[in-house]
């Protein structure tokens, strides 16, 4: 079981189209992440999120951590060719130390 | 932010053989991480890797098959030993960014065992 339960796992849409992925614990995080990984990259940060119910906006994409700090969510309005990539949460905790709690990530392919 | 350079960025080997991995972090760095990750799923940690100590596996690695060097506070290197198929993988070196966890990540090494 893993301890960040991500969906969808796999998402193609049209150019246009807006979309939202969810990253879902029974878990409190003291922070959560977003990143962006293309083919032939490593990960990149988008956005750390650290506050329950903060709202983070990054152009097209608006990223919200819940209120209990269990979950958190990444829309994206209006869906690119170049937001196209896989899609990971990751969380941490005291409980965790140094280490990062990865969700199983989304792919996402947007269509021209 | 830190730039991360991992060498090779991709090779093919045989069954048995080792290959070594480099990651060259342009900064001091207190803790580096080595990550394994198939293509188009999430990051599994293989280890910890602390300046002058030995690295912490995560379980289901061990040293044997995954030796890490970290001469110093720029550098590291992650060995697959005795490398099978089951080895083809993603493997990715990362650094702490802030004091909120935050990694930033090599591009990568795509290794490919036939």
């Amino acid at each position: 079981t893993q301890l960040l339960e991500q969906s969808p796992q796999f998402l193609s849409i049209q150019e246009g189209e807006n979309l939202t992925v969810y990253c879902n614990s029974s878990s409190v995080f003291s922070s959560l992440q977003w990143y962006r990984q293309e083919p032939g990259e490593g990960p990149v940060l988008l956005v750390t999120v650290v506050t329950g119910g903060e709202v983070k906006k990054l152009k097209r994409l608006t990223f919200q951590f819940g209120d209990a700090r269990k979950d958190s969510s990444l829309h994206i309005t209006a869906a690119q060719p170049g937001d196209t990539g896989l899609y990971l949460c990751a969380g941490a905790g005291m409980e965790y130390g140094n280490k990062l709690v990865f969700g199983a990530g989304t792919i996402l392919r947007v269509k021209s | 932010s830190a730039v991360i350079s991992q060498k090779p960025s991709r090779d093919i080997c045989q069954r048995g053989t080792s290959l070594t991995i480099q990651c060259q972090v342009d900064s001091q760095v207190t803790m580096m991480f080595w990550y394994r990750q198939q293509p188009g799923q999430s990051l599994t940690l293989i280890a910890t890797a602390n300046q002058g100590s030995e690295a912490t596996y995560e379980s289901g690695f061990v040293i044997d098959k995954f030796p890490i060097s970290r001469p110093n506070l720029t550098f590291s290197t992650l060995t697959v030993s005795n490398m099978s198929p089951e080895d083809s993988s993603i493997y990715l070196c990362s650094v702490n960014a802030g004091n909120t966890g935050e990694l930033f990540f090599g591009e990568g090494s795509r290794l490919t065992v036939l």
